[in-house]
């Protein structure tokens, strides 16, 4: 049973494309997360969304726009793809405001 | 200054060795902290909470000096299964606010 599962797990495509990455955690949790893996390994916030309103939009492109149908899911679109949105795009969820975040098992991507 | 500050390393240390990282954070009102593990092509996965007092799980042990906003994780009897990055996590004022994540420092175990 897994608790935070994102799709696709791998996805390689060209530039200027359009791509979805969807996020689903049955944990009940109220907030969750996309955060972006760069090839240095460090993790930062992209977004997060609290029972289905965004609460943190970091300093992103607005090529990206997440979209929350339910506090269950959590999807990223990202329009136009670039070389350098190559990375790893790890979603999470935590149940409240001092607990810790779980995480999904990550979806690489790789724009060519 | 970054947020939170890890030494990147890599530690590179025999099976049974102890060690030690060591994270330093900027917001004095950060309010929780934790080390997570993140294996390689893994995700993150919590390690440890952190809590005022120290606190010790097995052979992991973890302080908080609030005061130098310093956090430390402490590994006895190293084993080659710990090899891995170790990421040191803040929550810099509460509320629905991100979690920061340093990043990490790399650890290899070797026979």
């Amino acid at each position: 049973d897994t608790a935070v599962s994102q799709t696709p797990k791998y996805l390689v495509t060209q530039m200027g494309n359009d791509k979805s990455i969807k996020c689903e955690q049955n944990l009940g949790h109220d907030t969750m997360y996309w955060y972006k893996q760069d090839s240095k390994k460090f993790l930062k916030i992209m977004f997060s969304y609290n029972n289905k309103e965004l609460i943190i939009n970091e300093t992103v492109p607005n090529r990206f726009s997440p979209k929350s149908p339910d506090k269950a899911h959590l999807n990223l679109h990202i329009n136009s793809l670039e070389l350098g949105d190559s990375a790893v795009y790890f979603c999470a969820s935590r149940p409240g405001t001092l607990d810790t975040i779980y995480f999904g098992e990550g979806s690489w991507l790789t724009v060519v | 200054r970054k947020e939170v500050e890890q030494d990147p390393g890599p530690f590179n240390v025999p099976e049974g060795a102890t060690v030690a990282f060591n994270c330093t954070y900027s917001n004095s009102a950060s309010q929780s902290f934790f080390w997570y593990r993140q294996d390689c092509r893994k995700e993150p996965k919590l390690l440890m909470s952190v809590y005022s007092s120290g606190n010790e799980d097995g052979r992991f042990t973890a302080q908080l000096n609030r005061a130098s906003q310093y956090i430390s994780l402490l590994i006895r009897d190293s084993k080659l299964s710990d090899s891995a990055t170790y990421l040191c996590v803040v929550n810099p004022s509460g509320g629905y606010n991100k979690l920061i994540f340093g990043a990490g420092t790399r650890l290899a175990v070797h026979p």
